[in-house]
């Protein structure tokens, strides 16, 4: 596709229960990041994926985050046993070095 | 560290006027510095990206300074229309030893343009 694409669009669930967030981010794109972004907030980083080096995990808030990038390309965001606090507009964003960052349109994460 | 300060945190005026929003940055060893537009409830859309060796960057109606040696780049806006409300962030990109890419964001700058 054109751009990076995020699934699913929205995503409200029960506290306790697992999610996946998924990103298809730009073809050829070598280096993926997933924010999270809380309402009226500024932008929170998560992890980091830059080609098949390991990935950047230092944003990640609890070990009940988790993510995943196959083959270099689609990467998957799971948080297990969900909290309220963990709601939140979750962003991913790809590019090449010196290129400019582009960014999914996010899931917006609802736990009730 | 290295912090991001965009000022003002909130702008508001009238249609057509120019005005400047601000970005600060504590280490000067950048790599590229890109400004994005947040509607409410989207993503981010990138609006210009300034490599370290540029010193400016135009498309349409924005002008993106770049003064490393200060620490300071600036998006100017010219003739501001209300579709121009937003909220405006900058961001740094610093190139580790790692060849990681370290980004870090301002808080933002929210604009409100009246007709």
């Amino acid at each position: 596709g054109a751009g990076v694409s995020q699934s699913p669009s929205n995503k409200v669930t029960e506290k306790g229960k697992d999610v996946e967030l998924r990103c298809d981010p730009i073809s050829g794109h070598t280096a993926l990041y997933w924010y999270r972004q809380s309402l009226g907030q500024g932008l929170e980083f998560l992890i980091y994926f830059q080609g098949n080096s390991a990935p950047d995990k230092s944003g990640l808030p609890s070990d009940r985050f988790s993510a995943e990038r196959t083959g270099g390309s689609v990467s998957t965001l799971t948080i297990q046993r969900t909290q309220q606090e963990d709601s939140a507009v979750y962003l991913c964003a790809s590019s090449n070095r010196g290129s400019p960052l582009h960014f999914g349109n996010g899931t917006r994460l609802t736990v009730t | 560290k290295q912090e991001v300060t965009q000022i003002p945190a909130a702008l508001s005026v009238p249609e057509g006027e120019n005005l400047v929003l601000n970005c600060s940055f504590t280490d000067s060893a950048i790599y590229n510095l890109q400004w994005f537009r947040q509607d409410p409830g989207k993503g981010l859309t990138s609006l210009l990206l300034i490599q370290s060796s540029q010193r400016e960057q135009t498309s349409g109606r924005l002008n993106a300074s770049l003064d490393k040696s200060s620490g300071r780049s600036t998006l100017y806006i010219a003739a501001s229309q209300p579709g121009d409300s937003a909220t405006y962030l900058c961001a740094v990109r610093y190139l580790m030893n790692t060849g990681f890419q370290k980004l870090v964001f301002g808080t933002g700058t929210r604009l409100l343009v009246s007709p």
